[in-house]
């Protein structure tokens, strides 16, 4: 049973497209992240939510809108994509230490 | 501010012989520290954790890390590397006194190889 589980896999799409990714998990976790990983497999985070609230927006485009219907669900939503938009995206979830529990990733590519 | 340092891109050691991936951080309060793994293609894995107490942790497939306060450092070390060992490792950080709020910040990586 998958504990945080992020669809789709793959996304490739032109420019000026906007698409979405989905974010669950079932460890009961009250906070959740979204990362980014670019191509030097820097990471970055973007987003954070404690319960439904978005706690960090580290500087994202405005592009970039995170959803969080309940405590269990973190989706990411990207308008008008661009060719630097192209990565990884990892969700996250952390217990009450911080340690990370992270999805397997939606890799993005924008053409 | 907060941040990690892992000073090497690339660590390269034969099958059998000890290794050892660098960390220094960088918390204005006190540290919770971690260690991942990263497989090609795959999320991140939890290694380890530094919370509170021994400043030596063991962790999961034989990894252990020692949290050296004076030296703001947590490297990881192996006493014998595996070619499995092989993969990208992550350090990170995160401020204990932030709670909720806080985040962790990772370093860029080191890629671990392991030649048999």
């Amino acid at each position: 049973d998958t504990a945080v589980s992020q669809t789709p896999k793959y996304l490739v799409t032109q420019m000026g497209n906007d698409k979405s990714i989905k974010c669950e998990q079932n460890l009961g976790h009250d906070t959740m992240y979204w990362y980014k990983q670019d191509s030097k497999k820097f990471l970055k985070i973007m987003f954070s939510y404690n319960n439904k609230e978005l706690i960090i927006n580290e500087t994202v485009p405005n592009r970039f809108s995170p959803k969080s219907p309940d405590k269990a669900h973190l989706n990411l939503h990207i308008n008008s994509l661009e060719l630097g938009d192209s990565a990884v995206y990892f969700c996250a979830s952390a217990d009450a230490t911080g340690e990370l529990f992270f999805g397997e990733g939606s890799r993005l590519t924008v053409l | 501010a907060q941040s990690v340092a892992q000073p090497e891109d690339q660590v390269n050691v034969a099958e059998g012989n000890p290794l050892t991936v660098k960390c220094t951080y960088s918390v204005s309060g006190n540290p919770y520290l971690f260690w991942y793994v990263q497989y090609p293609n795959r999320g991140l894995q939890f290694l380890l954790k530094y919370i509170t107490g021994d400043n030596l942790v063991k962790g999961s497939y034989g990894f252990e890390a020692e949290f050296n306060k004076s030296q703001t450092s947590f490297h990881l070390k192996k006493p014998s590397a595996l070619v499995s060992d092989s993969a990208l490792y992550f350090c990170a950080v995160r401020d204990r006194g932030q709670g909720n709020a806080g985040k962790s910040t990772f370093g860029d990586g080191t890629t671990l190889t392991v030649k048999p």
